[in-house]
């Protein structure tokens, strides 16, 4: 069993609708939480950081951690072309390395 | 955010010759770095743990000998890219851990290396 688990996609949305990306977790001591946006050909970009369960917005975007269930979302309200990506979630504890999802390719319709 | 900039974005090379790319993380000082290779359509695949002032530490199955990483400073690290053969095509990220309490990680914007 992988530590992270991500369904690869492909999603595809049309513009508009309120998206859900998730990941699921083995490890329960997992500390923080992040999510990434890659563009095609490009390095991904943090968009959510979170420490503890619950959520965090930012914008259009959600962070969801229930670590009980060590469970992730990400939420994006409103969505639009440009949030066409792909999703990477990432999980870590101390100053260990990042352990990654496989990353969920979005496509959002106009 | 944090910036980490990658260098070179792309390039080409000759079979047989070395490159090096360069990881700078511009506003904020990086004790670690990382390296990852990343095929098309899929995830990060971690290469090696850069460390400032100490050898750096290569997941199982990458050649440290073939892929040369120094980190020299807490802005700077590079990896070299040794005798390249045409396999060793792919994109290559960086990302850099902020030497803060709350440990954060940013990418460079990868270097897409093609080897002929």
């Amino acid at each position: 069993q992988k530590e992270v688990e991500q369904d690869p996609g492909p999603l595809s949305v049309p513009e508009g609708a309120i998206v859900s990306l998730n990941c699921t977790y083995s490890n329960s001591a997992f500390q923080y939480f992040m999510w990434y946006r890659q563009y095609s050909r490009k390095g991904p970009e943090l968009l959510m950081y979170t420490y503890s369960s619950g959520n965090k917005e930012d914008g259009r975007f959600t962070a969801q951690v229930d670590k009980s269930s060590k469970y992730i979302s990400l939420f994006i309200r409103d969505s639009q072309p440009s949030d066409s990506a792909t999703y990477l979630c990432a999980m870590g504890q101390g100053a260990q390395k990042l352990v990654f999802g496989q990353g969920t390719r979005l496509t959002i319709n106009p | 955010g944090a910036v980490v900039s990658q260098h070179p974005s792309r390039v080409i090379c000759k079979s047989g010759t070395s490159v090096k790319i360069e990881c700078r993380s511009l506003d904020f000082q990086a004790t670690t770095m990382f390296w990852y290779r990343q095929f098309p359509k899929q995830s990060l695949m971690l290469m090696a743990t850069s460390n400032e002032g100490s050898k750096a530490t290569y997941e199982q199955g990458v050649e440290k000998d073939k892929f040369l990483i120094n980190h020299a400073s807490l802005t700077l690290s590079t990896l070299t890219v040794t005798s390249a053969h045409p396999e060793d095509s792919s994109f290559y990220i960086c990302s850099a851990r902020t030497d803060s309490v709350i440990n954060t990680i940013y990418f460079g914007e990868g270097s897409w290396l093609t080897v002929v």
